[in-house]
């Protein structure tokens, strides 16, 4: 069974930093591309970032220079360091396959204006 | 970047019924290499999204037949032959073949 377990969220004050992992088990995670997707409060779904190949990495334009997405192939695991936070971070994250439709459980982030 | 546009927002269904909900792309969703890169997922409340239909037409393990997607080029539809109570949530149609990946605004599925 696939299962995608995001951790790392929490409360930060504007201007610090987090770091997102997302443990992937049950599938061929290396040869996945991965993406992060967030979920404002009350609010529909919005790509975050992704990661094609070991290397291949896209930001939206709402994060680009603040967000880095990276991998470990070697512990199955997904990382979204982030930092310089604003409030309008806050929200749900999730880790998903980019194409093959798996989706973790989120984690929250917030972060106080 | 590729907008999505689904309708309807909102689709009031009673039980036992069909439901149909489209999702226009603003450019072809037709990949380089052949695929078309188009999931239906399905948020019911205070849950994480789940896929149901993945390349237009495929149906995600464990979901149930009674949902269908199919579509063409920048023309998707999501059908349910009989919506059930456990139906009820939030459905985005999503295109990854270009980036940035992007979502309809969803459609809120209720029970009349």
């Amino acid at each position: 069974e696939v299962h995608l377990l995001e951790s790392g969220g929490g409360l930060v004050q504007p201007g610090e930093s987090l770091r997102l992992s997302c443990a992937a088990s049950g599938f061929s995670f290396r040869v996945q591309a991965m993406s992060w997707v967030r979920q404002a409060p009350g609010k529909g779904l919005e790509w975050v970032s992704a990661i094609v190949g070991s290397s291949a990495t896209y930001y939206a334009d709402s994060v680009k220079g603040r967000f880095t997405i990276s991998r470990d192939n070697s512990k199955n695991t997904l990382y979204l360091q982030m930092n310089s936070l604003r409030a309008e971070d806050t929200a749900v994250y999730y880790c998903a396959s980019r194409t093959s439709g798996y989706w973790g459980q989120g984690t929250l982030v917030t972060v106080p204006s | 970047d590729i907008v999505m546009t689904q309708t309807p927002l909102s689709s009031p269904v009673t039980l036992g019924q069909p439901a149909s909900i489209s999702c226009r792309s603003s450019q072809s969703l037709v990949h380089s290499d052949g695929n078309t890169y188009l999931s239906w997922l399905q948020q019911r409340p205070g849950q994480p999204p789940r896929t149901l239909i993945y390349k237009i037409s495929n149906r995600f393990s464990g979901v149930p037949d009674r949902f269908s997607g199919s579509g063409a080029g920048t023309d998707f539809t999501l059908k349910i032959s009989r919506v059930e109570a456990e139906d009820v949530g939030v459905y985005y149609c999503m295109q990854a073949t270009q980036f940035p990946q992007t979502f309809g605004q969803g459609t809120k599925v209720e029970i009349k």
